[in-house]
């Protein structure tokens, strides 16, 4: 079955305290990339990657880093995080950039 | 900056009537639209999409208008079913550094009553 598959799917941690969210993708998808959403703000990119060894900034970046080792995985890392950074996580993934994306079931942060 | 706009967060709709999605944009580099459907506790699905070149795109029961000279789409649901309801997504694809930005509007939560 094709799926994009985030873990964990619900997280709640400290002020600072380093968490990575993976994802992964079983479809050979090129294009993965991170969004968050928020009550009122609907869904904003925060990271994307073209292929492996390839990512740029979506629109709201800060605080957050990815890396594209494998063609499959996208994992979001939050180096420090903290509470402005507590959200509902989708990942996605696409054949091409411009193809409709399919997205995991997400990942609730919530950072105390 | 928003660039895709829903103004409408709700709606409802009689069960076997029409609904109507608008969504409105601001951004001329847009070249491709989608429409996403998302349930609770899921990520969202694609429903249908269009491209910049056409105006009209039809599946089943959902076509989507695209008025570029209003910088407009509209989702049409017909007949619209309970299952329907969700929050449904606008979102708009623009070229950008060699690959491609989504970006998606707030959301309008549909619900269709029996």
């Amino acid at each position: 079955e094709a799926q994009v598959t985030q873990n964990p799917r619900y997280l709640i941690t400290v002020t600072g305290k380093k968490l990575t969210v993976t994802c992964s993708q079983n479809m050979n998808h090129e294009y993965m990339s991170w969004y968050r959403q928020d009550p009122g703000l609907g869904l904003r990119q925060i990271y994307y990657s073209m292929n492996v060894e390839v990512t740029d900034k979506g629109d709201v970046p800060e605080g957050y880093k990815v890396s594209r080792k494998e063609k499959r995985n996208f994992p979001l890392i939050l180096e420090s995080p903290s509470p402005n950074q507590t959200s509902l996580y989708f990942c996605a993934s696409s054949l091409a950039g411009v193809q409709p994306q399919h997205f995991g079931d997400g990942t609730r942060l919530s950072i105390l | 900056d928003q660039q895709v706009k829903q103004n409408s967060p709700s709606l409802s709709v009689q069960e076997g009537r029409i609904s109507i999605l608008n969504c409105d944009y601001t951004n001329s580099m847009f070249d491709y639209f989608l429409w996403y459907k998302k349930y609770p506790a899921e990520g969202p699905t694609f429903l249908i999409s269009i491209s910049s070149i056409k105006d009209k795109n039809e599946d089943g029961r959902f076509t989507v208008f695209l008025n570029k000279s209003a910088k407009h789409l509209s989702l049409h649901i017909v007949p619209s079913q309970p299952g329907d309801s969700a929050v449904y997504f606008c979102a708009a694809s623009a070229p950008r550094a060699g690959s491609y930005q989504l970006t998606f509007g707030k959301g309008t939560k549909l619900s269709v009553i029996p």
